[in-house]
């Protein structure tokens, strides 16, 4: 199975400032048709995980352009250019190339 | 907006079975492959099962393969997860999602399996 990591597994930021979250995977996203099938996800408290992005970089309708998907291969990043309060929460890498699907452990962002 | 509604979670003694449901409201099911995850209580996401728009290919994660089964009802606008043998370790709040990229979730399900 594709083993994702995520760091840090515990993110405090201080409101306005940039966060970085990184992925990796223990071997390469790339399809054999060409897409790497690499989504975030964002899981508020107490509610159900929503998308933020998927194929590496495409972001959500809805979804402020504050965060960004970025990387290729193995390598993954979820930046959010300056946090705010309401993106508080736990955030999931998850690839689907290969099966199973796997995710990555979760990133806690918390407000410092 | 995409409604999902999962049902059919509750407590069942380990070795039970239960039937989860989900339900699409305001999009044609049919139209898309899904998913179930689960979240154990505190902890991350797991992908259980998937099942294409014909319900011909479908994907399980070994943790619950032999165990549970995933079927679709496209003319009920439903999804299903057939659980059997429950274990202790099955419990979670399971979702349902739609889309093979996880486009949209469900609200969850718990599930509690014990004596």
């Amino acid at each position: 199975d594709v083993v994702m990591t995520q760091s840090p597994l515990s993110l405090p930021v201080t409101l306005g400032q940039p966060a970085s979250i990184s992925c990796r995977s223990s071997q390469s996203l790339v399809h054999s048709d060409g897409n790497t099938y690499l989504n975030w996800f964002q899981q508020r408290p107490g509610q159900s995980p929503r998308r933020l992005t998927y194929k590496v970089s495409n972001r959500d309708s809805g979804v402020p352009d504050r965060f960004s998907g970025s990387g290729s291969g193995t390598d993954f990043t979820l930046k959010i250019s300056r946090v705010e309060a309401e993106d508080v929460g736990v955030y999931y890498c998850m690839q689907g190339t290969h099966w199973p699907i796997t995710f990555g452990q979760g990133t806690r962002l918390e407000i410092k | 907006e995409v409604h999902l509604v999962e049902s059919g979670g509750g407590l069942v003694q380990p070795g039970g079975s239960l039937r989860l449901s989900c339900t699409a409201s305001t999009f044609t099911l049919s139209d898309y492959s899904m998913n179930w995850v689960r979240q154990a209580p505190g902890k991350g996401l797991e992908w259980v099962s998937y099942i294409n728009t014909s319900g011909r290919t479908i994907s399980y994660a070994d943790s619950v393969r032999g165990r549970f089964t995933i079927s679709r009802d496209n003319a009920k606008n439903s999804l299903y997860l057939q659980m059997n043998s429950l274990r202790a370790e099955d419990t979670a709040v399971y979702y349902c999602i739609q889309g093979f990229y996880f486009d949209y979730w469900g609200q969850g399900t718990l599930v509690t399996v014990s004596s």
